[in-house]
């Protein structure tokens, strides 16, 4: 079964660093891209960017660049979202999920999806 | 951040047919594929429809899609309850080196 498994729900102050992860299994991790979308409290789904485990090739959606580091170690299947400075406007979910298709064709579409990570920050 | 619409809120008692729009744009929709995805109260969001009109397994076939142009478009046929939840499109965007973009998302309420 291809499935992806977030960590724990984390609760942080402002300022401090964070790094959640998504692991990988049922798949070859390295030869399809995963994303990963932001669902602040109340209100829809966000795009945040991907990575290609393969080679750690990343994009971010404007929105995004340079407010997280998304990265990827392939040996042991897992991709990251990290913060080095939380603010409190970073309360969301955030999920991850794989991204299936024919890129070259105009298809795509993401799933699974990981269950999500909670993240509050807070003082 | 979203650039696909949809409306806020769509609503049918059980067995009726619901429809839900969702407008892009010539680098979004007008060039790509559209996904549909449904997200049950505090669950994460599920694929529903991929490539315009498909159903992943073990979706039932009272949901389809369409598209036209740089336009999409869900319906649900035979309306349950268990259909209660949060719907969002969603297509890759040719334009900034390539991304992905959500609709703003569309609440279905069974009365």
């Amino acid at each position: 079964e291809v499935q992806l498994v977030q960590s724990g729900a984390e609760v942080k102050k402002p300022g401090e660093s964070l790094k959640i992860s998504c692991k990988g299994s049922g798949y070859s991790f390295t030869s399809y891209w995963i994303g990963w979308v932001r669902q602040m409290p109340g209100k829809g789904l966000e795009w945040m960017g991907i990575i290609y485990p393969g080679d750690s090739d990343t994009r971010y959606s404007p929105s995004f660049q340079g407010q997280v580091t998304i990265s990827a170690d392939k040996s042991i299947s897992t991709a990251y979202l990290q913060w080095s400075s939380l603010k409190a406007s970073d309360t969301a979910m955030y999920y991850c999920a794989r991204r299936n298709g024919d890129y070259a064709e105009g298809v795509n579409w993401f799933d699974p999806w990981g269950q999500g990570t909670l993240v509050t920050v807070s003082s | 951040q979203s650039v696909l619409t949809q409306p806020p809120s769509a609503s049918g008692t059980p067995g009726q047919r619901v429809t839900i729009s969702c407008s892009g744009s010539s680098s979004n929709i007008g060039s790509n594929t559209v996904n549909w995805y449904q997200q049950l109260p505090g669950t994460a969001p599920k694929l529903l429809i991929y490539s315009n009109n498909q159903r992943p397994s073990g979706v039932p076939d009272r949901f389809s899609g369409s598209k036209s142009g740089t336009s999409a478009s869900l319906a649900i046929s035979g309306l349950q309850s268990e259909d209660e939840a949060d719907y969002y499109c969603a297509a890759w965007d040719d334009s900034l080196n390539g991304l992905y973009v959500f609709g703003t998302g569309t609440k279905v309420t069974v009365l």
